[in-house]
């Protein structure tokens, strides 16, 4: 069966750098996604990544391996504002987007 | 209309009703997406178009139906309801199945079945 596996809370404090890992085990794979998602609110993306190395994005950056089948998420000088839910998935060979349940993270003073 | 835009925003049903969640985009996005998401659990597919006039089966599509007779529209109807459907249902949409730009997701729409 096709798997994403992502921790399910973190927490860390406000300024600091955080990693959110996944891993997954899916029939192909076309890119994996990161998405955002505050309580109460829709997902919305984050960054994507189809080859192996670093994406940059300001204060995010997301990495990809394919042959480990692995990712994180790399968030820098945190801020209030990051504490949501964020969403790891993959694109498998049907061209359909599987998701992990998200890892909700905690920011703290 | 900017995006997507899902109706209503929350519902509580009485099981054994019909009801149908909306859907309409103004992006002219060729593919679109129902999901629902219930705690602990990752978005789950319901039914997708990939184009207007097509529609297929996502990982849990019992019990829910689809139409697509325009590029806009992609309402999802549950024929009668059972309180197992309780969950945040999200419409989502993109350029192009599989496109890299990612997903662009409505606001949900909250359903309680009593």
């Amino acid at each position: 069966g096709q798997n994403i596996d992502q921790p399910t809370e973190m927490t860390a404090t406000e300024g600091a750098i955080v990693q959110i890992n996944c891993t997954y085990q899916t029939s192909g794979f076309n890119g994996l996604f990161w998405y955002q998602q505050h309580a109460g609110e829709a997902p919305t993306f984050l960054s994507y990544n189809v080859l192996d190395g670093l994406e940059e994005k300001g204060r995010f950056s997301s990495f990809l391996s394919r042959s480990k089948g692995y990712s994180y998420l790399l968030l820098k000088e945190l801020q209030m504002k990051d504490s949501a839910s964020y969403l790891c998935a993959v694109l498998d060979s049907n061209y359909q987007l599987i998701w992990g349940a998200g890892t909700k993270l905690i920011i703290k003073p | 209309i900017a995006g997507i835009t899902q109706a209503p925003t929350s519902q509580i049903l009485a099981a054994g009703r019909r009801m149908t969640l909306r859907c309409t985009q103004d992006m002219r996005h060729n593919a679109m997406y129902w999901y629902r998401q219930d705690l602990g659990l990752g978005l789950r597919l319901i039914h997708y178009s990939n184009t207007a006039g097509t529609t297929g089966k996502g990982e849990v599509p019992d019990g829910y139906s689809v139409s697509r007779a325009n590029t806009d529209d992609f309402p999802l109807t549950l024929a009668s309801a059972v309180p197992s459907q309780t969950s945040v249902y999200f419409c989502a949409s993109s350029t192009s199945p599989g496109q890299g730009a990612g997903y662009t997701f409505g606001s949900g729409t909250r359903l309680t079945v009593v």
